[in-house]
Parts: C-alpha cells; structure tokens; sequence
C-alpha cells in the first residue's frame, strides 16, 4: 500500500537553530514530493516540491528539503528556525505513472514548535 | 491571481441532513480535489474532478459525491449526515507543474 510516514508528531527547537522535519514515504515508481504547511484554521500552503533533478529543493520561506531515493525519505529542513514558523507541516506524495490525477497521499502531520 | 475560495466557511448541520459545499479554484486550473481532515484520520482524499470528469476517488460512502462545472467550480454533496463528517473540508486545485493551492476550508459541525 502506498503511504507517506512522518514519525514525530512533535518537533521542538530553539530560536535561531537548525530544523528538521522527517519524512519517508512508499510508494512504487518516481513519485512527486510536496511539504505543505498549515497554520490554525488555514488551508494548507504549499511550501516546496521535488519531482526531478537536484536531490536538495529549495523552497518558500526559507525552508528547503533533501530528496534521498534509496532511503525513500524526504525530510524538511531550515538553517535558523523562526518563532513564526511554529504550525503544522504536511509531508504528501503524489504517486507518479499510476493515472494522470493529482490525488495527494499525506503523511499525519508534525507539529512544529519553536520557542524563543 | 486570485486564490482557491470555498464557501462556506463555516457550517453546521443536524444528522440525518445534507450539504453542499463550493469551490472555485484558482483561473485557468482545471482540476479540483477535495480533502477531508480530521484530528483522528488525517487529511484524506475524497475525490478529483477535471474538465467535468471525476478523475479519481478516495475510499469513501456513497454518501459523499461531487461534480464540476464548465467554468472549474466545484461542489461537493454529502446526504445523510452523520457526526463522523464533522471535519474540515479542503478543496484544491492544481498547478500544471503539480503542486496543489488549497482554499481556507469549509468548516462542518454536525450535531
């Protein structure tokens, strides 16, 4: 089964610092990769993608991502973390080659929280 | 560009009743999903349209349907409410290069 697996429901740093947030997925063939993020009664925002090429993406806001294949992992990460940056972040696949849709699987969410 | 809009943006319903929900997506994207989130099941895909045609569906009731418009709009149904459906109701629509823009969300309480 495909499935997209974030495992730290919770993630704390320090202003300042370097962040983290992990995700690994499964799911067959050369999937498309998105990090989302969602701040309280918000949509989702779309942070960054990869679907080819330079394994480290950057994308809005400062954050970046690191594609690692033979680990299928995808992990979300940002050299100094801001106070406003605490929300909840969405790791999401979108299998490739399996039909033409847009279907987006998530993984549960890491809540992420810098203190000052 | 305007973005991805729902309406409304807050709802709530007894059991037993129906919704309906809008969304119109971002100009010039022709696919909408809908999502379902929930604190205890996540976000979870319930469906995709493109030009009209329902291209995709999650593993949801029969309960839940949708359709869209010629003009890109969506809406989507769920009859016979039950207090399981409370839950925010995403709707997306997508980039060609892929990524997806979400609207606010429509919030329902079933009571």
């Amino acid at each position: 089964a495909q499935s997209v697996a974030q495992p730290e429901d919770q993630v704390n740093v320090a202003e300042g610092n370097p962040l983290t947030v992990k995700c690994t997925y499964s799911v067959s063939g050369n999937p498309y990769l998105f990090w989302y993020v969602q701040y309280p009664n918000r949509g989702l925002q779309f942070l960054l993608k990869y679907i080819t090429g330079d394994n480290l993406v950057k994308g809005s806001y400062g954050f970046e991502a690191e594609f690692n294949k033979s680990q299928t992992s995808f992990h979300l990460k940002k050299p100094s973390a801001l106070v406003s940056d605490s929300a909840l972040y969405f790791c999401a696949v979108r299998p490739a080659g399996v039909d033409s849709s847009y279907k987006l699987i998530f993984g549960s969410g890491t809540r992420l929280l810098v203190r000052p | 560009k305007a973005g991805v809009t729902q309406t409304p943006r807050y709802l709530i319903k007894t059991r037993g009743q129906q919704v309906t929900l809008s969304c119109s997506p971002i100009s010039g994207h022709r696919s909408v999903s809908w999502y379902q989130q929930t604190p205890g099941q996540g976000l979870q895909f319930l469906f995709e349209y493109f030009s009209e045609t329902q291209r995709n569906k999650g593993n949801f009731p029969g309960r839940f349907s949708g359709r869209q418009f010629s003009n890109s709009r969506s809406e989507m149904n769920v009859s016979t409410l039950e207090l399981g459906d409370s839950a925010l109701y995403l709707c997306a629509s997508s980039h060609p290069g892929g990524e997806q823009f979400f609207g606010p969300g429509t919030r329902l309480t079933v009571l």
